[in-house]
């Protein structure tokens, strides 16, 4: 199975700052990786696909990036509505994986 | 509006069996390859089983190969989850995703687009 590595696990961030995570893969997955926002006692929500390709009507301050074996995702400048846990996942293989997660907190 | 709505979930002791349904609304089901993924209590997520939109390939994790089984009926819009002999670190918060694809310059790459809000499950003597 490919292994997706986040760090950090947690960063703490002020509304405003520029936040920046990311996911490394075990083996490379070319851009086959894909980030998801999850509020708690919510759904995931997808935020990215294809590493750099922006989901319909999520906000653009979201960007990722990258190929291979390392992605980023940078939040440009954070909301109040941003502090959540980000997850990434790759979807080049089955078993289709996640990374741990990187919580934002405040 | 799209909407997915999971059911079915609920205190099972271990070793019993459960059948979750995820009922879809708002798109064309039958287009979709659909996805079961969960999420143990104050852990991450994970994906459990996969089926194509005609029912010609289905995947299921190590995890839950061989006891459980995903089935779909196209004809009711609807996506399921047979469990059985469910152990306690099957307890978790299942969600139902639909799958689409990107067509990257002809290589298709995969996303969950659409989830549903979940169906506890929780397996307890």
């Amino acid at each position: 199975d490919i292994r997706m590595t986040q760090s950090p696990p947690s960063l703490s961030a002020s509304v405003g700052d520029r936040v920046i995570m990311t996911c490394r893969a075990s083996q490379t997955i070319s851009t086959f990786l894909n980030w998801y926002q999850q509020r708690p006692g919510k759904a995931p929500r997808l935020l990215i696909y294809a590493a750099s390709n922006l989901q319909s009507g999520v906000p653009s301050r979201f960007s990722g990036s990258g190929s291979e074996k390392d992605f980023t995702l940078t939040i440009s400048s954070l909301q109040s509505d941003d502090f959540a846990t980000y997850y990434c996942q790759q979807s080049y293989f089955t078993p289709r994986t996640f990374g741990q997660g990187t919580k934002v907190e405040i | 509006e799209v909407q997915l709505v999971e059911s079915g979930g609920g205190l099972v002791r271990p070793g019993g069996s459960l059948r979750l349904s995820c009922a879809a609304s708002g798109i064309s089901f039958s287009s979709y390859s659909m996805n079961w993924v969960r999420q143990a209590p104050g852990k991450g997520l994970e994906w459990v089983a996969s089926i194509t939109s005609t029912n010609d390939y289905i995947y299921y994790a190590d995890s839950v190969n061989g006891r459980f089984t995903i089935s779909r009926d196209n004809a009711k819009n609807s996506l399921y989850l047979q469990m059985n002999s469910l152990r306690a670190e099957d307890t978790a918060v299942y969600f139902c995703a639909t799958e689409e694809y990107y067509d990257s310059r002809g290589t298709y790459i995969s996303y969950f687009d659409y989830w549903g809000q979940g169906t506890l499950v929780t397996v307890s003597s």
